[in-house]
């Protein structure tokens, strides 16, 4: 089976710099998804990491560590529009995603 | 190219009766994964289809069951509801072929049991 945790809850500013972490635990592992859902919304793509290191794309960039079974999603520049719902999901070999219960962040001006 | 469609958007049902929801896959997409999710929690697993065959299943009961037609759309029904099955459903179309592109997300289907 797969387990995931991630932070419940999450506050930043405006303008600043948010990690948000995510560990687990998987019997087959191939791949690692980040989604952002907004409230009352379908969860929309990210980021997707297979191989250790960083994957940079504009303001986000997602970090895995195969070894660790820890990932994250850095956030730069936020802005108020970033504030939803961030979840880790784990996608096994077979191409079924497990999802954490997310990390809600909240931006403030 | 046209995302991921489900119907209806929302739904109350009463205990004990059956539901039935719909997905319609992205163009391209030859598997279908549904999620259940409520409040305040990830979407759970239920099951996925990939060419109409089921390809996997999650921790629900035999009364959650699905089917996947032709043209990869995909059907979710649930019988006997419970209270407990009032959360929002979400379907979810993808490409085996390529697989780090992730899911694209239906709107999901809101049902509410009473």
């Amino acid at each position: 089976g797969q387990n995931i945790d991630q932070p419940t809850e999450m506050t930043a500013t405006e303008g600043a710099i948010v990690q948000i972490n995510c560990t687990y635990q998987t019997s087959g592992f191939n791949g690692l998804f980040w989604y952002q859902q907004h409230a009352g919304e379908a969860p929309t793509f990210l980021s997707y990491n297979v191989l250790d290191g960083l994957e940079e794309k504009g303001r986000f960039s997602s970090f895995l560590s195969r070894s660790k079974g820890y990932s994250y999603l850095l956030l730069k520049e936020l802005q108020m529009k970033d504030s939803a719902s961030y979840l880790c999901a784990v996608t096994s070999n077979a191409g079924k995603s497990t999802f954490g219960d997310g990390t809600t962040l909240t931006v403030k001006p | 190219e046209t995302g991921v469609t489900q119907s209806p958007t929302h739904l109350i049902k009463t205990r004990g009766q059956q539901v039935t929801l719909r997905c319609s896959s992205q163009s391209g997409h030859n598997t279908v994964s549904w999620y259940q999710q409520a409040l305040g929690q990830g979407p759970q697993f239920i099951f996925q289809y990939y060419r109409e065959e089921e390809n996997g299943r999650g921790n629900f009961p035999p009364r959650f069951s699905g089917l996947q037609f032709p043209n990869y759309s995909s059907e979710l029904n649930v019988n006997a509801l419970e209270l407990d099955d009032s959360a929002l459903y979400l379907c979810a179309s993808s490409s085996l072929q390529g697989a780090s592109y992730g899911y694209t997300f239906g709107s999901g289907t809101r049902l509410t049991v009473v």
